[in-house]
């Protein structure tokens, strides 16, 4: 079974400018989260999405990020426009459940670096 | 809120050392307890779990448990190789009230082990 894929691995933008990441999950799984690693800091939740509907985007930093998930299958994160904060490794991770008591499979991430 | 509290790093070991990464939590209900691993390169990989208080953990050497008493869920490993080397995080998941199905990390602990 493939994993959760996440690409670009890496990506350097200047800020101002427009990014997108995409995360596949494994076939099949109907969550899908995004989380994101500033700087050495802890990893923090992003959205969850199940299937094609934001379940919940509480974590969402502010209006500068847009998540989508058409046809709950992949998800794309859009940071416009980037800012020097925005920093950071992205995580994708999915799951067949809910409540995901057996822990979710992550993504190798996304290090996004504005400049 | 939930939060969850590592112990601060890096550490440094040698070869077939004992390692412990104290990790302690504060949340409401029975959440269950997560040790992901960072492996230099790669994605986030699911290390061990542990879903109700005194449930043990173990994989790959290592081992926690939960201890809901004292609300911690330290990593332990008895003799530590050169591969064990990565950034290991502790996490919760706690399946009712907001946090449903939201991952809480630490902030995560680096180790480093050599030869």
């Amino acid at each position: 079974e493939a994993g959760v894929t996440q690409f670009p691995s890496h990506s350097v933008i200047e800020k101002g400018q427009t990014v997108t990441l995409r995360c596949d999950p494994i076939s099949g799984h109907d969550n899908l989260y995004w989380y994101r690693r500033v700087m050495g800091k802890e990893i923090k939740f992003l959205l969850h999405f199940v299937k094609e509907s934001k379940q919940d985007e509480s974590g969402m930093p502010n209006n500068r990020f847009l998540a989508e998930r058409t046809g709950g299958t992949y998800s794309t994160l859009k940071v416009q426009p980037a800012e020097l904060e925005d920093s950071g490794v992205y995580f994708c991770a999915s799951s067949p459940f809910r409540t995901g008591s057996d822990g979710y499979t992550f993504g190798s991430g996304t290090r996004l670096t504005v400049v | 809120g939930d939060s969850v509290t590592q112990m601060e790093g890096p550490v440094t070991l040698s070869e077939e050392a004992c390692l412990t990464i104290n990790c302690t939590y504060t949340a409401t209900g029975y959440p269950s307890l997560f040790w992901y691993v960072q492996y230099p390169g790669e994605g986030l990989q699911l290390l061990l779990k542990a879903t109700k208080a005194d449930d043990k953990g173990s994989n790959k050497g290592f081992e926690a448990t939960y201890r809901k008493e004292t609300t911690s869920f330290h990593l332990e490993k008895g003799s530590v190789q050169v591969s064990d080397s990565a950034v290991y995080f502790c996490a919760l998941l706690n399946a009712g009230g907001t946090s449903y199905g939201k991952l809480t990390f630490g902030q995560g602990t680096i180790l480093t082990v050599h030869p």
